[in-house]
Parts: C-alpha cells; sequence; structure tokens
C-alpha cells in the first residue's frame, strides 16, 4: 500500500498570515506530485504537476517545493484569504504506476476574517 | 482544460437500490476516470473507463458493484449497484490533460440510508 501522507489534518489561521503544510511521500520510485484545491461543492482544481528535485512552483499567493530525496513537498500560502479556504490534496504518481495518482486525504485550511 | 459536467450532483438513496451517474465532457478523450471519496479518507480511483472496451477496475473494485459504460468519447456513467450505508460518498469522474493534470467534475454526493 502506497502511503501519501498529508499534515496538518486541518488548519485555521487568519486573514492575512502565511501558512504552509505538508505532503509526504515514499521516495522511491518517483515521478510527479501533483497539487490540488479543492473547494466546497466545486471541482478539483490542479494547483501544480511538480517532477524535478528542488523544483519550486508559484500561482499567485500559493507555491510549492518538492524534495523527491527526502520525500516531502511544502504548500505554502502567503497573506491567506478567505477564497483560500478548501482541502489542498497531494496526489504521488510513481514510475511504472502507469500514470495512476495516489492521493493523500488533504489539508483542510479555513481563513478567518 | 477540460469542461466535465457530472449529474445528479447529489442524492439520498435507500439501501439496496441502485443509482447511475453521468459524467459529460466538452471534449473528446481516450480515458475517463471515476474517483470515490468516503467521509474522512482520500480521493480513490474506482477505474478507468475506456472507448470501446471494458472499464479497468483498481484492487477492491468490481464489476458487478460499479459497473461503468462508456458509449463514446465524451461520456461514461458509473453505477452504485445493490447500495448500502458504506458507498455514502462524493463519487468523481474525471479526464487528464495533455500536461498531465486531472481535470474533474463537481462531483455526485451520495448518502445512502
Amino acid at each position: 500500500i502506497l502511503n501519501v501522507e498529508q499534515s496538518p489534518q486541518s488548519l485555521h489561521v487568519q486573514e492575512g498570515d502565511s501558512t504552509n503544510f505538508t505532503c509526504s511521500f515514499p521516495s522511491s520510485n518517483f515521478y510527479a506530485l501533483h497539487w490540488y484545491r479543492w473547494e466546497t461543492a466545486k471541482s478539483p482544481e490542479a494547483l501544480f504537476v511538480m517532477t524535478l528535485n528542488g523544483d519550486e512552483k508559484k500561482k499567485g499567493r500559493i507555491s510549492a517545493t518538492l524534495n523527491t530525496k527526502e520525500g516531502y513537498s511544502y504548500l505554502y500560502i502567503k497573506g491567506s484569504q478567505p477564497e483560500d479556504s478548501a482541502t489542498y490534496l497531494c496526489a504521488l504518481i510513481l514510475t511504472g504506476g502507469g500514470n495512476k495518482l495516489t492521493f493523500g486525504t488533504g489539508t483542510q485550511l479555513k481563513v478567518e476574517l | 482544460s477540460a469542461v466535465i459536467s457530472q449529474k445528479p450532483s447529489r442524492d439520498i438513496c435507500q439501501r439496496g437500490t441502485s443509482l447511475t451517474i453521468q459524467c459529460q465532457v466538452d471534449s473528446q478523450v481516450t480515458m475517463m476516470f471515476w474517483y470515490r471519496q468516503q467521509p474522512g479518507q482520500s480521493l480513490t480511483l474506482i477505474a478507468t473507463a475506456n472507448q470501446g472496451s471494458e472499464a479497468t477496475y483498481e484492487s477492491g473494485f468490481v464489476i458487478d458493484k460499479f459497473p461503468i459504460s462508456r458509449p463514446n468519447l465524451t461520456f461514461s456513467t458509473l453505477t452504485v449497484s445493490n447500495m448500502s450505508p458504506e458507498d455514502s460518498s462524493i463519487y468523481l469522474c474525471s479526464v487528464r490533460s495533455n500536461t498531465g493534470e486531472l481535470f474533474f467534475g463537481e462531483g455526485s454526493r451520495l448518502t445512502v440510508l
């Protein structure tokens, strides 16, 4: 069984705070890591696809880093806004896995005014 | 990007009944994916629906319980058969982009009483 772990499970922050959360995965046979944002009553939306050790990607106030050797990725949100409230999912693809994504259980972020 | 429409968006069903979920994509795609998220669990792949051939099921999922149709390159259905309360989940269909990330429908939230 492939374990993709996300922490924390949930997080409450104040508007304007910066925050980050973690996705941990087995470091062997790594192919790619995806981050998705899933707002309530909407479709999950892809944020980043990361493939290289040391990758850093940015989209507005959200950024992500990847360390494939130690098996983790961080997602950072700078200056959180209420519209950032969502569940953030990471998903791992292994080499030889046929592009199959294995998802973590997500980090539920609530940004309060 | 792809626009994916799913219906129903939610339903409350009685134990022992079956429900069919429909998924329509606005472009032709070779593979469509059906996922399930049970409460507190990660998003889990049920099966891959290929046009013109039988769906490929993941470990723990069987055709008798989750029959899938794929009559053309833009449409698929997933039936949840003989439902029990354990089938209460969000069911999502998705397609993969050329760059590897998934596009999802808005999900079908099933509650089985």
